[in-house]
């Protein structure tokens, strides 16, 4: 079946620097990728639509300068976050849409917790 | 008010219980109605979905889906100690692979 793969899983920063999450699709193409952040006990609340070879769409209220993602390719997207701080410790998902045929589903990737201090 | 509501619990059951699980929302373009289950630190795995108004049966898993009520469920019948999880609700105006909005989820843990 379809696998989408994130990584780091976990990631430990200091405040002020920078970090990347990459997300692949594993055995598909995937045109658009999604990613959403995940604070306790709260639900997911998706952060931008990436789409490969232009840019990203961002949900109101995201700092498109904060989280910059990149869809370089049919099977990567990045996050990175830029001058990371403690509030933005979080769990970070991304999904990829398959569209091959007879699919036309979500999967979701594994999540990176992401502990600046 | 959020788009869509979901008691956060946490729900303990026996195991073998039936259990309940609910959410609410306020948006009426909504057609597509999924639910996901997510085990602890690891991304949402989708359970089932449902298009428009109706019940959908997999297994011991029952959705239905009351969009005069705004109301959607999923019922787990002769649960096991392995269905505890979190059960997240999703819903979309356009499609399952479409911008998802989600709840808050429900943390069920059955018991032996």
């Amino acid at each position: 079946g379809a696998v989408v793969s994130q990584h780091p899983s976990r990631v430990i920063c200091k405040s002020g620097t920078s970090v990347k999450i990459e997300c692949r699709s594993l055995d598909f193409q995937a045109t658009t990728m999604f990613w959403y952040r995940q604070f306790p006990k709260q639900s997911l609340m998706l952060m931008a639509t990436s789409n490969e070879g232009s840019k990203a769409t961002y949900e109101q209220g995201v700092e498109k300068d904060k989280f910059l993602i990149n869809h370089a390719s049919l099977t990567l997207s990045t996050l990175t976050v830029t001058s990371a701080h403690p509030e933005d410790s979080s769990f970070y998902i991304c999904s990829a849409r398959d569209l091959r045929t007879g699919q036309n589903t979500i999967y979701f990737g594994e999540g990176s917790w992401l502990t600046v201090v | 008010q959020k788009e869509v509501e979901q008691d956060p619990g946490p729900l303990s059951v026996p195991e073998g219980a039936i259990v309940s699980l609910n959410c609410t929302y306020s948006n009426s373009a909504f057609q597509y109605f999924m639910w996901y289950r997510q085990y602890s630190r690891k991304g949402p795995e989708l359970l089932m979905y449902t298009y428009s108004s109706g019940n959908k049966e997999d297994g011991r898993f029952t959705a239905q889906v009351d969009k005069s009520s705004k109301y959607i469920s999923l019922f787990i019948r002769d649960s096991q100690p392995s269905d505890s999880a979190t059960y997240l609700c999703a819903m979309s105006n356009t499609g399952t692979a479409s911008k998802l909005t989600f709840g808050t989820g429900t943390r069920l843990q059955v018991t032996l």
